[in-house]
């Protein structure tokens, strides 16, 4: 079993549709990272989380330490957040990141 | 000011050969991170380097790849005698701080094996 599990795998939306990823990890972590990978590839940080809820425009991402979960919201998602979401956790005292398989993501119109 | 830079972004050896990927990390940085992202795979840690020290080399594989992050200059990771397995995309990232801090990450250098 992975340390990192997301779901869904794939995801299809349509423009406008609120969109939920999941994220549960199995290990104790200082920091939980979301990370987008566009489709060229490029890396961008989306969110690091050590407890509660951060937004920024339309993402928001949450964190229950508790039960070793996270999500990831995108509402009024739009074709441009076609990418793959990827969650990170940072094991213990560690600084290095342990990742999720990914989340592809595709917006239709 | 200007993000993690990585050279080259596209790289091509054949078997046997040595590949050297560098990465420059955000100004003010001097906390590097290499991961490898293999084909249709996730991304893996390789190892951490802080200003001329290992700190944490526990993704590397045992033989034939070593990095370095001197005072002066860029990380560097070095693969010796490449195999076609080790064809993947590989990514650097910088954080200002130790634990716990937003990684920065570089576009990424993809290695191709003939």
């Amino acid at each position: 079993k992975n340390e990192v599990e997301q779901s869904p795998q794939n995801l299809t939306a349509q423009e406008g549709e609120f969109i939920t990823i999941n994220c549960s990890y199995s290990v104790g972590i200082s920091a939980l990272h979301w990370l987008q990978q566009h489709p060229g590839g490029g890396i961008v940080s989306l969110f690091m989380l050590s407890s509660g809820k951060k937004k920024h425009g339309r993402l928001i991402a949450t964190i229950n330490i508790q039960e070793k979960h996270s999500s990831l919201h995108i509402t009024a998602s739009h074709p441009r957040d076609s990418a793959v979401y990827i969650c990170a956790v940072a094991p213990g005292t560690a600084s290095k990141l342990t990742f999720g398989t990914g989340t592809r993501l595709q917006v239709t119109l | 000011n200007a993000g993690v830079m990585q050279n080259p972004r596209h790289l091509v050896r054949r078997r046997g050969q040595e590949a050297r990927l560098r990465c420059s990390p955000m100004k003010g940085h001097s906390h590097v991170y290499w991961y490898r992202q293999l084909p249709e795979e996730g991304l893996k840690f390789m190892v951490y380097l802080q200003k001329e020290n290992i700190i944490d080399e526990s993704g590397m594989p045992k033989e034939r790849f070593s990095a370095e992050f001197p005072k002066e200059g860029p990380s560097i990771l070095r693969i010796q005698q490449v195999v076609r397995g080790d064809s993947a995309a590989y990514f650097c990232a910088s954080s200002p701080n130790r634990v716990p801090d937003t990684q920065y990450f570089g576009p990424g250098t993809r290695l191709t094996v003939l």
